[in-house]
């Protein structure tokens, strides 16, 4: 699986739209961009996945560059329960493979 | 969407003892769950996958015959830490798969093992 980048931190004011990104420049063709994210001591949740064109879910939107070597999650209006770590993560659909975890991006909503 | 349960949710244990974790999916079939270690400010490392009714596939430098796994049904997986050391605490997270079709993981609450 491609590996990712994320930046290490973002801060992000209530009520505003957060935007993370993710760098996979050497994502394969058949290879999906997959988010979760998980607050402190809890197990990841799943945000939002897809493989060329921008989906949007009740949670976030998910914004995939032409050439798909970099994307963007949106949380369109931050609350404070979005503060957690960010995981972005590219994989093949359907292979049944572990889902490998970088670092992530540890964002925190201020009031 | 799909939920997992973890139980228990936080065990504190002796060094030498055995200490069971149980994963469940509680609104679906997983025909693959996968178990994973965190500990604090580090990300989710992957200890091993495990397919209904099949020996688990360990990851490198994870000793099988310490973390033992057993996945004797579609709904339930378990993972045992035998002769627990306190270098084990940590917060153990389990996944659970769906069948064909079905690709996005869901994660339990995790488990934090603490071993005095």
């Amino acid at each position: 699986d491609a590996k990712t980048t994320q930046p290490t931190s973002m801060d992000c004011a209530e009520g505003r739209a957060a935007n993370l990104p993710c760098n996979h420049s050497t994502i394969s063709g058949n290879e999906y961009v997959y988010w979760y994210r998980q607050i402190h001591s809890q197990g990841p949740q799943y945000i939002i996945h897809g493989l060329k064109n921008n989906e949007t879910n009740e949670m976030a939107s998910l914004i995939i560059t032409e050439d798909r070597k970099s994307s963007t999650l949106i949380l369109p209006h931050a609350t404070l329960r979005d503060t957690a770590v960010y995981y972005c993560i590219v994989r093949v659909w359907n292979t049944g493979n572990q889902f490998y975890f970088g670092t992530g991006t540890s964002l925190t909503v201020i009031p | 969407g799909a939920v997992v349960s973890q139980h228990p949710s936080r065990v504190i244990c002796k060094s030498g003892t055995s200490v069971k974790i149980e994963c469940r999916s509680l609104d679906f079939q997983a025909t693959t769950m996968f178990w994973y270690r965190q500990f604090p400010k580090q990300s989710l490392m992957l200890m091993a996958t495990s397919n209904e009714g099949s020996k688990a596939t360990y990851e490198q430098g994870v000793e099988k015959d310490k973390f033992l796994i057993n996945h004797a049904s579609l709904t339930l997986s378990t993972l045992t830490v035998t002769s627990a050391h306190p270098e084990d605490s940590s917060f153990y997270i389990c996944s659970a798969r769906g069948q064909r079709g079905a690709d996005t993981q869901y994660f339990g609450p995790g488990t934090r093992l603490t071993v005095l």
